[in-house]
């Protein structure tokens, strides 16, 4: 089946940018979401690419996706203590209908904000 | 303003001794699902339910039950918690279509002793 991988932790400075890379299976792949979980909260979609885009920019955020090499990334610039939470990349494919029904979730990049 | 309320926030419970876990929301959403997020193996769907009277298993739905009588509620039934169940729970809801984003409740966490 599909899967998406992330790596479990980032640590920056802040005020640096962080990078939080996520790379998936499934070539059919319509959109592709970055969700925010803050400590103690549920998910909150941050933002999202579709599949014929190569970049999405909006204020600090930057999402870049290489569907070729089948990798998202997330680049938060200005990197502030409020940014600190886990980050999951999820995406939802054609065969699914493309959508919340066939999301399929990483498991969550923890982003640790150092002074 | 719209939201996902899951009650409770917090329980702890005995093994064996059914509960229920509620979730609502407000925004006439047709879709509707239940995760459970443990440390390392990031959020798992339970079960979903893409209308009223409309269930479906997901990734891990041994040992809970979900019903969808009304539109805006999916409650999730644990008829004998076992410590494996022992998890934070978030229900999330969207509507249906291509690219629809997912609203989750605050979480529910659960402590089956």
């Amino acid at each position: 089946g599909e899967d998406v991988e992330q790596s479990l932790f980032l640590s920056v400075r802040e005020g640096d940018s962080s990078v939080i890379n996520c790379t998936y299976t499934d070539s059919s792949s319509t959109y592709l979401y970055w969700y925010k979980q803050e400590p103690g909260a549920g998910l909150q979609l941050l933002t999202y690419i579709f599949s014929n885009m190569d970049m999405k920019q909006d204020q600090r955020l930057t999402v870049l996706l290489n569907k070729k090499d089948k990798h998202l990334s997330l680049r938060i610039a200005d990197t502030q203590t409020g940014d600190s939470a886990i980050y999951f990349c999820a995406e939802s494919s054609m065969y699914s209908g493309g959508g919340a029904d066939g999301l399929t979730f990483g498991k969550g990049t923890h982003l640790i904000i150092q002074p | 303003e719209a939201q996902v309320t899951q009650n409770p926030r917090y329980l702890i419970t005995v093994t064996g001794k059914k509960l229920t876990v509620t979730c609502s929301q407000n925004m006439n959403h047709e879709y509707m699902s239940w995760y459970r997020q443990d440390p390392g193996l990031g959020l798992r769907q339970i079960y979903y339910s893409m209308n009223v009277e409309v269930t479906d298993k997901g990734d891990v739905p041994e040992g809970y039950k979900v019903s969808r009588k009304e539109k805006r509620n999916f409650p999730l039934i644990l008829e004998s918690p076992s410590p494996n169940q022992t998890s934070l729970y978030f229900c999330a809801s969207s509507n249906q279509g291509v690219g629809e984003k997912l609203f989750f409740g605050s979480g529910t966490q659960l402590s089956v002793l």
